[in-house]
This record gives structure tokens, sequence and C-alpha cells, in this order.
């Protein structure tokens, strides 16, 4: 069935450093990609999103490219600040096999950034 | 920008009681997801509607109900509260319109059951 794995958190790091989340997926057909962000306390916020392969999705600093040849959606960005601190999910939507929009989400990665 | 919004943020009912959730949405979407969040286990599907009155089960509904009498509303209801229920609640809508659109989250109710 359809899945998205997620690299195991938490992650911390200080501000200024460099952020990967790594992120792969399993899918049938073309799914669409996406990563959400949780800060404490609150709902899941759409952070960037990609529909076809080799597709670049950025907002705030962050971006992540769809690799088909891979099945990956790592997220990146170059310089974290403190508010950055949050937990990321990857997910997924096939409309070949899921209705309706469902997605499969990913475990979560927490991020903590130290000053 | 979608507004998706759920009627409490924290709330605090005993065991046995029904609970209701409201979540409400201003996008006129289509689509609207019910899910739970627990430490260690992410984000489970527990029911979603496509559309008035059409509902399907999650991955995870034993326990829980849905109403979608309006378009723009979609309740989650526990039937009879148990403490394995305490937990983050997230409702989310979402556009029919095109394959990629992306679900759009409210901030979640914080349940507790005593």
């Amino acid at each position: 069935g359809n899945s998205v794995t997620q690299m195991e958190g938490p992650v911390t790091l200080s501000e200024e450093a460099f952020l990967t989340i790594n992120c792969t997926y399993t899918a049938t057909g073309y799914p669409s990609l996406f990563w959400y962000v949780q800060y404490p306390g609150e709902g899941l916020q759409l952070l960037l999103k990609a529909t076809k392969a080799d597709d670049k999705g950025s907002n705030k600093g962050f971006e992540a490219t769809y690799r088909k040849e891979t099945t990956s959606f790592h997220l990146e960005k170059g310089s974290v600040q403190v508010s950055d601190s949050a937990v990321y999910f990857c997910a997924s939507f096939s409309p070949a096999t899921d209705s309706w929009g469902k997605l499969q989400f990913g475990a979560g990665t927490q991020v903590v950034v130290t000053p | 920008d979608v507004k998706v919004t759920q009627s409490s943020r924290y709330l605090v009912k005993r065991t046995g009681e029904k609970v209701f959730l409201e979540c409400v949405q201003d996008m006129d979407h289509e689509n609207m997801f019910w899910y739970r969040q627990d430490p260690g286990l992410g984000l489970r599907l527990i029911y979603f509607s496509y559309d008035v009155k059409m509902k399907e089960k999650g991955d995870i509904p034993e326990g829980y109900s849905v109403s979608r009498e309006k378009k723009e509303r979609f309740s989650l209801i526990l039937e009879s509260a148990s403490t394995n229920q305490t937990s983050m609640y997230l409702c989310a809508s979402r556009s029919g319109e095109t394959r990629s659109q992306p679900q759009h989250f409210g901030d979640g109710t914080r349940l507790s059951i005593l």
C-alpha cells in the first residue's frame, strides 16, 4: 500500500545551521507530495507542496524537490532560526488509490533549534 | 486564506458522556476530515466526508461517528466517551477541485476524558 517514511527525531541543531529532513514514499502512480509544519499547541499548516516529478516546492526559506527516481521529497533549509522549532510532517496523496484527497502522513519529525 | 475553525481548544468530559466536536470551514470545500494525534502514533484518520451527508470510515472509526448536514460543518461524535479517547483532535478541509489541493487544518481540540 501507499506509505510515507520520514526520519525520526528529535533533530536538535543550533541557530543558522543547515536542516535536512528525509522523506521517502511508496505510491501507485504519481502522487502529490506535501510538507506540513506543526508549531507547539497548534494544528498543521501547509509549508510547501509539489505535484509532479522534478517540481520544487518552496516557502519561508524551506525547499523540497520531488525526486521520482529515488521516491523522495527531502525538506531543506539553509539557515534555521529558533522560530523553526516545530514538528514537520511529510505527506502524499495518490489519486490512483486514495479517495477524496485522503493523505498518507509520515510519523513526523520534531526539530529543536537552540540559540 | 482558508479558515478551519474548531469550536473548542480544550475540552474536559467524563467517561460515558456523549461528546460533540465541531468543525466549520469557510471555503465551500467538498472534503472534510477528522484525525486524532497521539504521541508516537502520529496522525490517524477517524472519518472523512466527501460531500454533504456523505461519510467514509478512516483507519480508526470505532467509538466515533460523524455528521455532515451542511457543507461547511463536520461534527465528530464520541457516543460514549472513554479514557482512551483522550487525545488531540484535528479537523481538516480540502477542495475537491483538482488532485493537488492540500488539506487545511484547524488548530485542534485537546480533549481529556476523566
